[in-house]
């Protein structure tokens, strides 16, 4: 069963424009949500995360807001830029005593010029 | 240099053959994971260690082994590798110190079973 779950398998996007990343999770014991960005043959890289007591963290571009009653959090990024094209993961510590994280599939995330 | 490292970054191995793969790092973290990733899913926790000597199963840790005689290096290891376990296969560290921190990972090694 799928605790974090990322339905959309690509997103293109105009340069310039608002990307919206989205992801939806099941487990509302989820305290932490972080965002990973990975481009082809590299490992993924932190992006950006935020606390369960928080419904919003900014940090330059990128902008994260959390939904807990929806349960669902997205990942804003103003404005899109080629550099940006990667696959972005949502993940979640996966708790019950076990260390590391839960991630989602992957959004492939295409900025066109 | 990179902070973690993982060698070889590509193998390809026959079915039935053991398989060891490493992860290095100098980042001076407590805490290593390893997970796999398959095509179209994200990273799934095989094993995980908090200290020297310290080794925990994660969500798919059948198959696999793992070793951690360093603060800085830990394997992993296919006793008997099966096609099935091909996919890409990376190293992450973490700082115990801050709690929820980030993760940080390796480049990842490509591992292919015929």
């Amino acid at each position: 069963d799928q605790q974090v779950k990322q339905n959309s398998p690509s997103l293109s996007v105009q340069e310039g424009r608002i990307s919206i990343l989205n992801c939806d999770y099941t487990n509302s014991m989820f305290d932490y949500f972080l965002w990973y960005k990975k481009y082809p043959a590299e490992g993924p890289t932190f992006l950006i995360s935020i606390s369960s007591i928080k419904d919003k963290n900014e940090d330059g571009r990128f902008t994260v807001f959390l939904n807990k009653s929806a349960k669902h959090l997205s990942l804003h990024i103003v404005p899109s830029q080629p550099g940006d094209s990667a696959v972005y993961f949502c993940a979640a510590p996966s708790g019950g005593g076990a260390d590391g994280l839960t991630f989602g599939k992957g959004t492939h995330l295409i900025i066109q010029p | 240099d990179a902070d973690v490292t993982q060698t070889p970054r590509n193998r390809i191995t026959k079915t039935g053959k053991r398989i060891m793969l490493e992860c290095s790092q100098t980042k001076g973290h407590d805490r290593m994971y390893w997970y796999r990733q398959d095509p179209g899913l994200g990273l799934r926790l095989i094993y995980y260690s908090f200290d020297v000597k310290d080794i925990n199963k994660g969500e798919i840790s059948d198959g696999y082994s793992v070793s951690r005689q360093a603060q800085a290096k830990f394997s992993l290891s296919l006793e008997s590798a099966i096609p099935n376990q091909t996919a890409l296969y990376f190293c992450a560290t973490s700082d115990a110190r801050f709690y929820r921190g980030e993760q940080f990972f390796g480049p990842g090694t490509r591992l292919t079973v015929l």
